[in-house]
């Protein structure tokens, strides 16, 4: 039984490029996650989905940002013309319910941008 | 604003002795508390939840305990092993429900030497 799979553990985009991040939550789980956390800072909050469905996404930025749970599929997290200051390590967490018990965090995808 | 603070940011211990780290919320409301590991380049690993009626709990070598009243929590890690090198993470939440956005603290990194 697999836990949480994020790909690609290490992501070098140039600025301006887009990053694409990919969440596939534990079997069974429908409730997605992401979080951001940036050097000697806590894991922030970004956005919150269900399948098909984004439930919350307060705390990922207006622009350049957006997120997908497909039907089929892994979950994405899109980052368009990446600025310097978006290298972070990038975690994703999935649930079975909306009861956030079970909560399961990925290894996270390392996002560098040169 | 919702904070969670931890210390000390850094702890050495020698392998063998104990070691109790700290964590102060002003979350509200407060629904749990979860103490997770998190070993460099990883994800998040729970070690314990506690609602706000737990005062203590344990798992293995760490517990953790809750004092509601005073908002303060402190994870204790007896006769420490190499493998406890990691930074130790204290979250709250203000509901058992997922789209409750999770505030972490920035962690306590704790180094075991021989």
């Amino acid at each position: 039984n697999a836990g949480v799979m994020q790909n690609p553990r290490h992501l070098v985009r140039r600025r301006g490029q887009e990053a694409r991040l990919r969440c596939s939550p534990m079997k069974g789980h429908s409730h997605v996650y992401w979080y951001r956390q940036l050097p000697e800072e806590g894991l922030k909050f970004m956005v919150y989905l269900q399948k098909e469905n984004i439930i919350d996404e307060s705390g990922m930025p207006k622009e350049r940002f957006s997120a997908e749970f497909p039907k089929e599929g892994p979950s994405i997290l899109r980052i368009q013309q990446v600025v310097r200051g978006d290298s972070a390590a990038y975690f994703c967490a999935s649930s079975q319910s909306q009861e956030n018990y079970g909560y399961t965090f990925g290894s996270g995808t390392r996002l560098t941008v040169v | 604003k919702n904070q969670v603070e931890q210390s000390p940011q850094s702890l050495i211990i020698l392998e063998g002795k104990n070691c109790t780290l700290q964590c102060n919320y002003t979350v509200s409301p407060f629904s749990n508390l979860r103490w997770y590991k998190q070993d460099t380049g990883r994800g998040p690993v729970s070690l314990t939840i506690m609602t706000f009626s737990e005062n203590t709990k344990s798992n293995g070598r760490y517990t953790a305990t809750l004092d509601a009243d005073t908002k303060q929590s402190s994870l204790h890690i007896t006769a420490s092993q190499l493998s406890d090198s990691a930074s130790y993470i204290c979250v709250v939440s203000p509901s058992n429900f997922g789209n409750e956005k999770l505030t972490f603290g920035t962690g306590t990194r704790l180094t075991i030497i021989p």
